[in-house]
This record gives C-alpha cells, sequence and structure tokens, in this order.
C-alpha cells in the first residue's frame, strides 16, 4: 500500500491552522497514524486509528478520514509544532508503510 | 515509565553485518510487538519489520528480506536486528518502536546510527 502526502512542506506562522494530508492507494478504513519527528529527535505518536488522539497530546492536534483519504489538523500552530509529520497504515499484515513526509516550517 | 533503549552507533564496512540491541523497560516485554523502522539522512522513515518477543515470530519487508534477522532474548527484555551485507545506502538510523494492538508505535527507542563506509 502506497501513502502519499500532500504538501511536502508548508510554511505557517505561530497561531496558523495547517492541514496536512495523506491519501492511500486502496483502502485502508481507519488504520492510519500520524506521527510527529522534531529534528534529532525520534517520532512521537500523535493520532491513531485516523482520529483518536494519543495520550498526553494537546487538543490542537486532531485526524480526520477513513477509507483513502485522511487529514492532520494543527490549530493555533505552536512553536514547538514546528516539525516534520508522517503518517502511516497498518492496515492488513504488513508492510506498515509510511507516507514521504510534510514539514512544517517558519 | 516506558523506555526503549538502544546500543551505540556503528561503524562498518561494505559486505559487514550490524546487530543494533533495543532495552525495553517499564513494561511486559513479551506483550508487545517490537517494530525497526530506519531514516537515512535527510530521509523519511522506512519500515523494516516486525517481532513478536513472545513467540519470536517475524515478519520483514520485502526490501530487507534475507538480509535481516530480528531476535530477542526475553530474559533482559532486549530485542535485537542484525541486518548483513551491509551497503553504503545502508548507513541510516535505525529505529526500535513498540507497536501496540492498534497497530500504533507509541514508544521509540532514541535510535543508533549505522554507518556504512570502506
Amino acid at each position: 500500500i502506497q501513502m502519499t502526502q500532500s504538501p511536502s512542506s508548508v510554511s505557517a506562522s505561530v497561531g496558523d491552522t495547517v492541514t496536512i494530508h495523506c491519501r492511500a492507494n486502496q483502502t485502508i478504513n481507519y488504520a492510519l497514524n500520524w506521527y510527529q519527528q522534531r529534528p534529532r529527535e525520534a517520532p512521537k505518536l500523535l493520532v491513531y486509528a485516523a482520529t483518536t488522539l494519543q495520550r498526553g497530546v494537546p487538543s490542537r492536534f486532531s485526524g480526520d478520514g477513513s477509507g483513502t483519504v485522511f487529514t492532520l489538523i494543527i490549530s493555533s500552530l505552536q512553536p514547538e509544532d514546528f516539525a516534520t509529520y508522517y503518517c502511516q497504515q497498518t492496515f492488513g499484515p504488513p508492510p506498515y508503510t509510511f507516507g514521504q513526509g510534510t514539514k512544517v516550517d517558519i | 515509565q516506558v523506555q526503549l533503549v538502544q546500543s551505540g552507533a556503528e561503524v562498518r564496512k561494505p559486505g559487514a553485518s550490524v546487530k543494533v540491541s533495543c532495552k525495553a523497560s517499564g513494561y511486559t516485554f513479551t506483550s508487545y510487538d517490537i517494530n525497526w523502522v530506519r531514516q537515512a539522512t535527510g530521509q523519511g522513515l522506512e519500515w523494516m519489520g516486525w517481532m513478536n518477543p513472545n513467540s519470536g515470530n517475524t515478519g520483514y519487508a520485502q526490501k530487507f528480506q534475507g538480509r535481516v534477522t530480528m531476535t530477542r532474548d526475553t530474559s533482559v527484555s532486549t530485542a535485537y536486528m542484525e541486518l548483513s551485507s551491509l551497503r553504503s545506502d545502508d548507513t541510516a538510523v535505525y529505529y526500535c518502536a513498540r507497536g501496540r494492538g492498534s497497530r500504533s508505535f507509541d514508544y521509540w527507542g532514541q535510535g543508533t546510527l549505522v554507518t556504512v563506509s570502506s
């Protein structure tokens, strides 16, 4: 299963709302996770099962979608949110492929 | 608290093998899968495979079949990933990550840089 993210990068300001898109080339129901990766850090789980916020993740992050089209929305962007975001599908048997990433910068 | 602590950076010559360890603490090691993900410098995340620490069952991405072996030692709550026949394009940071029933990766190791260079 191939995952395609858009845009590949986005420039934004503190307080903005950013929307990141992820598309699968076949239906994956709700088997979609979102991760945040800051420079020189390991990825961090933000959203799992397409819409469920991981414990401890701020509520300004939200996930939506099902089937083949998914979005991650970051409301009221904070300085610590400037990072790269990856979607990942975990539908059916492996491999559990990632999107190519979306870099959010200032 | 849940922690995955990986072994230190490695340098290998082309054709050699490398074995990276991932020591788990703060939870029951045999209750969650361990996945391995790698990231070349400036590139995205690439899933390599998974292992069930309870059964030892594994599944590998087709790209790595025949070159990767994932094992574990339950007595020390440690998972291992060995990659053989190394090439320069295997230079990357290798991460272990805990897989939950939801198939999301909720805890990650700090990463291990493997450099392949003659």
